[in-house]
């Protein structure tokens, strides 16, 4: 099932499930939004990312929603299987126009149950 | 196409060694970013290349880090007299940069940094 919340640490689902991560923003002037599935003993594998002129974008079983109003990201996964378990990191560029640095949130961790 | 690579991967130093680490970006990317990782934490980060010239080093925690790219390719992360809380894993990205708006960073394996 899915599960909501604000800097939920972990998120634990059945397989087959789709799941809902969200991610708070802290700088309204971001343009740039991009989230990463990190592996234990990996880099930061790309997913997703999204400019701030847009509200939604999909990917293949993923989609990702920006809320501007309330400075709200989220990342869908459809059906969601046991290797999307990992720590899912969203990340913003707060310099508009200036360095190209991503700031990253604290990354919820999602277990897919068989 | 290779990825980006660094290495070593694994790195052990006593306290007060100077250590490299060397990161090789995707063939062809212009930029290229330093992040330190924290056990149990998101990345953060240190510095950025855009080819040779380094832009912005704000995340640079003090003097002992140092970073070069003086080609435009390969880099180096230098840690002088390394402290135990320069213990991480230490991310390299590179991203293709085209214009003027920010551009997807991809990030190499990384190197575990462990200072006794």
């Amino acid at each position: 099932g899915e599960s909501v919340g604000l800097h939920l640490p972990t998120l634990s689902v059945q397989e087959g499930d789709n799941s809902i991560i969200n991610c708070a923003y802290s700088n309204s002037a971001s343009d740039y939004f991009i989230w990463y599935k990190q592996e234990s003993g990996k880099g930061p594998q790309f997913i997703i990312d999204i400019r701030s002129n847009m509200d939604k974008r999909q990917g293949q079983r993923v989609t990702v929603l920006l809320n501007k109003t309330v400075k709200h990201l989220s990342l869908q996964i459809a059906a969601t299987q046991p290797g999307d378990s990992a720590v899912y990191f969203c990340a913003e560029n707060p310099t508009q126009g200036g360095s190209e640095k991503l700031v990253f949130g604290k990354g919820t961790k999602l277990t897919v149950n068989p | 196409g290779a990825g980006v690579s660094q290495s070593p991967r694994y790195k052990v130093a006593k306290r007060g060694q100077d250590v490299a680490l060397r990161c090789d970006p995707i063939s062809g990317h212009v930029s290229l970013f330093w992040y330190q990782q924290a056990l149990g934490q998101g990345p953060e980060f240190l510095t950025y290349f855009q080819n040779e010239a380094q832009l912005d080093k704000s995340g640079l925690p003090s003097d002992r880090f140092f970073a070069e790219r003086p080609e435009g390719s390969v880099s180096t992360l230098k840690i002088q007299r390394t402290q135990q809380e320069d213990s991480a894993v230490y991310l390299c990205a590179s991203s293709l940069a085209q214009g003027w708006s920010t551009d997807t960073q991809y990030f190499g394996p990384g190197t575990r940094l462990t200072v006794l």
